[in-house]
């Protein structure tokens, strides 16, 4: 059973391009979660996505970032017009429709380079 | 609004044990969680506490959960060289059992041979 699998793991974008990451849950998942770490601090939560739906963005920066879940297919994170201070690790995570402590798993991460 | 706060560096000698502490301020908090992420590397699970519970144990490792003082610890028993990583306390807030965590800053942890 594969994990939570995120892709690309590095991705290099040059200022004012657009970055897209791309999350499968685990099998069975329906939950997906993104998180973002800046350099040298914890992780922050972005968004929480159930299938076609935003369940709660209260973490997403107001412009430039949007995410998906669509029915068939990976959950997306857009960024357009990258800036230096994009530059982070993106994490991803899911977890079924039945939530307890341990039934949250991340991925491995996507590390994103603005140049 | 809710927070989470952790001690950034420890450092210890090979054998000893480490104890990594944290605070948070939401109250309602339903989950605790204790994470490792070495450099350049996803998270990793390493327990987690139920709200209701003082302690938990696990092998080498031993949270014990102050929820009048909104304080939690991890202990590592008897620390490996290969123990060295960051640490992340997260805990799940009022987020109504969901995975929407609020995570501390990270501490480092330093073991010397």
């Amino acid at each position: 059973n594969a994990g939570v699998m995120q892709n690309p793991r590095h991705l290099v974008r040059r200022r004012g391009q657009e970055a897209r990451l791309r999350c499968s849950p685990m099998k069975g998942h329906s939950h997906v979660y993104w998180y973002r770490q800046l350099p040298e601090e914890g992780l922050k939560f972005m968004v929480y996505l159930q299938k076609e739906n935003i369940i709660d963005e209260s973490g997403m920066p107001k412009e430039r970032f949007s995410a998906e879940f669509p029915k068939e297919g990976p959950s997306i994170l857009r960024i357009q017009q990258v800036v230096r201070g994009d530059s982070a690790a993106y994490f991803c995570a899911s977890s079924p429709e039945s939530f307890s402590g341990n039934t949250i798993y991340f991925g491995e991460g996507s590390w994103l380079t603005v140049v | 609004g809710e927070d989470v706060e952790q001690s950034l560096f420890l450092s210890v000698r090979e054998g000893d044990s480490s104890v990594i502490n944290c605070t948070y301020t939401d109250s309602s908090s339903t989950y605790l969680y204790w994470y490792k992420q070495e450099p350049g590397a996803g998270l990793q699970l390493l327990t987690y506490i139920f709200s209701n519970m003082d302690m938990k144990q696990d092998q080498r490792l031993t949270v014990l959960l102050n929820k009048k003082d909104k304080h939690l610890s991890l202990r590592i028993a008897d620390t490996q060289t290969g123990d060295s990583a960051i640490y992340f306390c997260a805990d799940s807030g009022g987020s109504g059992n969901t995975g929407k965590l609020i995570f501390g800053q990270g501490t480092t942890l330093q073991v010397k041979p």
